[in-house]
C-alpha cells in the first residue's frame, strides 16, 4: 500500500503562476522528500525536510511539513515551462526504505 | 559522471521466458534499491540491498530474486516472467538511509513488456 498520497493527481497552470502539490502520509516518519520526474527519465531529488523541521526553501521551491497532520506540501513560485514534470513525494520509514506516492502530474501552459 | 546505470532500457519478453536487469552505480554508495513504476500506482519497492551482501524484500518481491554482485552492482531477475510484470524499472542508490536519511539517486529506467 501507498504511504503518500498526492492531491491534486493533476494540474495544469500558466507560465509565471505558482504551483502547490500536497503530500499526507498514514504513519510516523524521519523525513519527507520530493522527487520530479520529467517524462521517461529517472527520478531526480529535490529536497528533504526532516520531521523535526517546519518549513524549508531551495530556490524557487518551498515544502512545508505538518506532523500533526501528516501533511506536506511543494510550492513551485514562478513556475516556467521546465517545470513540467511529475513530482512525487516519499516518507523515509525507518531505515532503509522510501515509500513513494503516486504522484502528481504537472503542466505549465506557455 | 555516469551515477546510477541501467540496462537495458527496453526489453521485450513473452510468458515464461527469464531476464536479468542490471545496475551499476559509481558513487560508492552502501544501499541498492529496485522499484516499478506502474500507472496511477507510483513506485513500489521491489528488494533492497542496506549493504553488499545482504539483500531484503520489499513491497512487491514476488516473481523477483535480486544479487548484490560488489558494492556497485544489483542485478534484479525475473525467472519466469508474466504479463503482470509489464512495467517501468528503476535501480537507485543511496548513503545509508537509516544513518543519515540520505536522498536517492535514480537510473533511468528498464521499459518492460511481457507478452
Amino acid at each position: 500500500s501507498q504511504q503518500g498520497e498526492e492531491d491534486p493527481q493533476a494540474l495544469s497552470i500558466q507560465e509565471g503562476e505558482n504551483a502547490t502539490m500536497n503530500c499526507s502520509y498514514k504513519t510516523s516518519i524521519n523525513n519527507l522528500q520530493w522527487y520530479r520526474q520529467n517524462s521517461g527519465r529517472g527520478l531526480v531529488h529535490l529536497i528533504l525536510i526532516r520531521s523535526n523541521e517546519r518549513e524549508k526553501h531551495s530556490g524557487r521551491l518551498r515544502v512545508t511539513l505538518d506532523t500533526s497532520k501528516k501533511s506536506s506540501s511543494l510550492l513551485i513560485t514562478a513556475s516556467r515551462a521546465a517545470d513540467t514534470a511529475s513530482y512525487f513525494c516519499a516518507t523515509a520509514q525507518g531505515a532503509q526504505k522510501l515509500v513513494f506516492g503516486q504522484g502528481t502530474r504537472l503542466t505549465i501552459n506557455p | 559522471n555516469a551515477g546510477v546505470t541501467q540496462t537495458p532500457k527496453f526489453q521485450v519478453l513473452k510468458t515464461g521466458q527469464s531476464m536479468t536487469l542490471q545496475c551499476a552505480q559509481d558513487m560508492n554508495h552502501n544501499s541498492m534499491y529496485w522499484y516499478r513504476q506502474d500507472p496511477g500506482m507510483g513506485l513500489r519497492l521491489i528488494y533492497y540491498s542496506a549493504s553488499e551482501g545482504t539483500t531484503d524484500k520489499g513491497e512487491v518481491p514476488n516473481g523477483y530474486n535480486v544479487s548484490r554482485l560488489n558494492k556497485r552492482e544489483f542485478s534484479l531477475r525475473l525467472e519466469s516472467a508474466a504479463p503482470s510484470q509489464t512495467s517501468v524499472y528503476f535501480c537507485a542508490s543511496s548513503r545509508p538511509m537509516g544513518a543519515t536519511n540520505e536522498k536517492l539517486f535514480f537510473g533511468s529506467g528498464t521499459q518492460l513488456s511481457v507478452l
